[in-house]
């Protein structure tokens, strides 16, 4: 069975610092790990996915993320913190790629952006 | 590109009355549709799958007679909540996928709040 641990359910870091959340996952199969973002009373956005191929991975508005088999991690970051990064942060795991299987999703960690 | 829509955004309802919700894939077909349902400040947890044409797959302690889901069209699942109760009232979110697209990726719908009274 797949899992998705966060650490920290809340995280605050101040406007231009560096920001790190924590992923790490369980999954008996090579994984495909997703990051989303949302934002009040909003559905998901993708941030960005990791399929396998390159293990550091890009995404939106200058996040990335590395993909760290042998941590089973996944953490997101990005180098400067802006007060428009403050959302709800979940990290997703699934076995077969996200499109023809549900994902599992980490318990979120809130992001706070300190001015 | 890559748009799905929710309706109704937010709906109130009395208690032991039906309710149903519409998710739709504007731009794209999906094979297969999610839905998710989140609790406040908390995660999504997967509720059921179903795949156009075919009967949705339920995840375990899911109600398959209560969240009854069809999948009727390749742009169009819909999740009915029939005799809902306040235990009921959540987040639901959906999400569509073109499997045959190879983009391993969901696009979500913005959510519908849920409310029994």
């Amino acid at each position: 069975a797949q899992s998705v641990t966060q650490l920290g359910s809340h995280v605050s870091v101040s406007e231009g610092a560096l920001v790190l959340l924590r992923c790490n996952y369980s999954s008996s199969v090579p994984p495909y790990l997703f990051w989303y973002v949302q934002y009040p009373n909003q559905g998901l956005q993708l941030l960005l996915k990791y399929t396998s191929a390159a293990t550091l991975v890009k995404g939106i508005n200058g996040f990335e993320a590395e993909f760290k088999k042998s941590e089973t991690s996944f953490h997101l970051t990005k180098p400067s913190a802006h007060m428009s990064d403050a959302a709800e942060y979940f990290c997703a795991v699934s076995d077969q790629g996200g499109g023809a299987d549900g994902l599992t999703f980490g318990k979120g960690t809130h992001l706070i952006i300190q001015p | 590109g890559a748009v799905v829509s929710q309706h109704p955004s937010w709906v109130i309802c009395k208690s032991g009355t039906s309710v149903k919700i519409e998710c739709r894939s504007l731009d794209f077909q999906a094979t297969t549709m999610f839905w998710y349902r989140q609790f406040p400040k908390q995660s999504l947890m997967l509720m059921a799958t179903s795949n156009e044409g075919s009967k949705a797959t339920y995840e375990q302690g899911v109600e398959k007679d209560k969240f009854l889901i069809n999948h009727a069209s390749l742009t169009l699942s819909t999740l009915t909540v029939t005799s809902a109760h306040p235990e009921d009232s959540s987040f639901y979110i959906c999400s569509a996928s073109d499997v045959l697209s190879a983009s391993y990726e969901q696009y979500f719908g913005p959510g519908t709040r849920l409310t029994v009274t």
